[in-house]
C-alpha cells in the first residue's frame, strides 16, 4: 500500500516550544488524517482534512494541505509535556479506500 | 460513551493454541477493521469489513479470521498462532470507511512463545 511519510521521525522540543511535523504521499487523495497515540494505547483521531481544503485549526492544532507537493504539516503550538506522543498521518486515496498510516512521528516534550 | 472496546488488554499464550480478541463499539458504525503494529512497520490493515456478514482481506490477512455475525461486534480469531503473531493489536470503526474519522480500541498486546 502506498503509505505518508512523516517527516521527522523523532522530534524533541521544551515545553511552550511550538511542533511542527510533516507528512508526504505519492498519490491523489480524498482526505488526509492526523492521529494521537499516547505510549501503547489506541491512536486518537486529531484532525481530517480534505483534498479540497488548505488548512484547518482544532485548538493548539493547525493542519495544512499542499496538494500540489502532496503533503501536510500538523503544528502544535504552545506544546505541553502532555502532547509527549507518536503521531500519524493517514490518507484516504478515494471515497472507499481504507486508511493508509504512515509510520509516525514521535514528539518528546520536556517541562 | 463511544468507545471501541477490545478484550484482553493483554494476552501470553503459546504456538498453536487458538485464540479470539473481541471487539465492540457502540456507536451504530457500518464500518470496522483490524489492525496490527509492529515497530518500524507502522499500523498494517489484517481485515475489514464494511457491514454485517461483509468482511475482506486488508494487508496483511494471512493467519487470520474474523467474522462479522452483528453490527457492534468484529473479533479476530488466531487458529493457530505463531511466533510471528506477537504483536500490537487494535480494531477500529467509522460511519464510513475512509470518509470519517476511525475510533480505536486501547488494543492487545499479544505474545506467541
Amino acid at each position: 500500500s502506498q503509505q505518508g511519510e512523516e517527516d521527522p521521525q523523532a522530534l524533541s522540543i521544551q515545553e511552550g516550544e511550538n511542533a511542527t511535523m510533516n507528512c508526504s504521499y505519492k498519490t491523489s487523495i480524498n482526505n488526509l488524517q492526523w492521529y494521537r497515540q499516547n505510549s501503547g494505547r489506541g491512536l486518537v483521531h486529531l484532525i481530517l482534512i480534505r483534498s479540497n481544503e488548505r488548512e484547518k485549526h482544532s485548538g493548539r492544532l493547525r493542519v495544512t494541505l499542499d496538494t500540489s507537493k502532496k503533503s501536510s504539516s500538523l503544528l502544535i503550538t504552545a506544546s505541553r509535556a502532555a502532547d509527549t506522543a507518536s503521531y500519524f498521518c493517514a490518507t484516504v486515496f478515494s471515497g472507499n479506500t481504507p486508511l493508509v498510516f504512515g509510520k509516525g512521528t514521535r514528539l518528546s516534550v520536556i517541562a | 460513551e463511544a468507545q471501541v472496546t477490545q478484550n484482553p488488554r493483554y494476552l501470553i499464550t503459546v504456538t498453536g493454541k487458538k485464540l479470539t480478541v473481541t471487539c465492540s463499539q457502540n456507536m451504530n458504525h457500518e464500518y470496522m477493521s483490524w489492525y496490527r503494529q509492529d515497530p518500524g512497520l507502522g499500523l498494517r490493515q489484517i481485515y475489514y469489513s464494511m457491514n454485517v456478514e461483509a468482511t475482506d482481506k486488508g494487508d496483511v490477512p494471512e493467519g487470520y479470521k474474523v467474522s462479522r455475525k452483528e453490527k457492534r461486534n468484529f473479533p479476530l480469531i488466531l487458529e493457530s498462532p505463531s511466533p510471528n503473531q506477537t504483536s500490537l493489536y487494535f480494531c477500529a470503526s467509522s460511519l464510513y470507511r475512509g470518509i470519517a474519522e476511525a475510533f480505536f480500541g486501547q488494543g492487545t498486546r499479544l505474545t506467541v512463545v
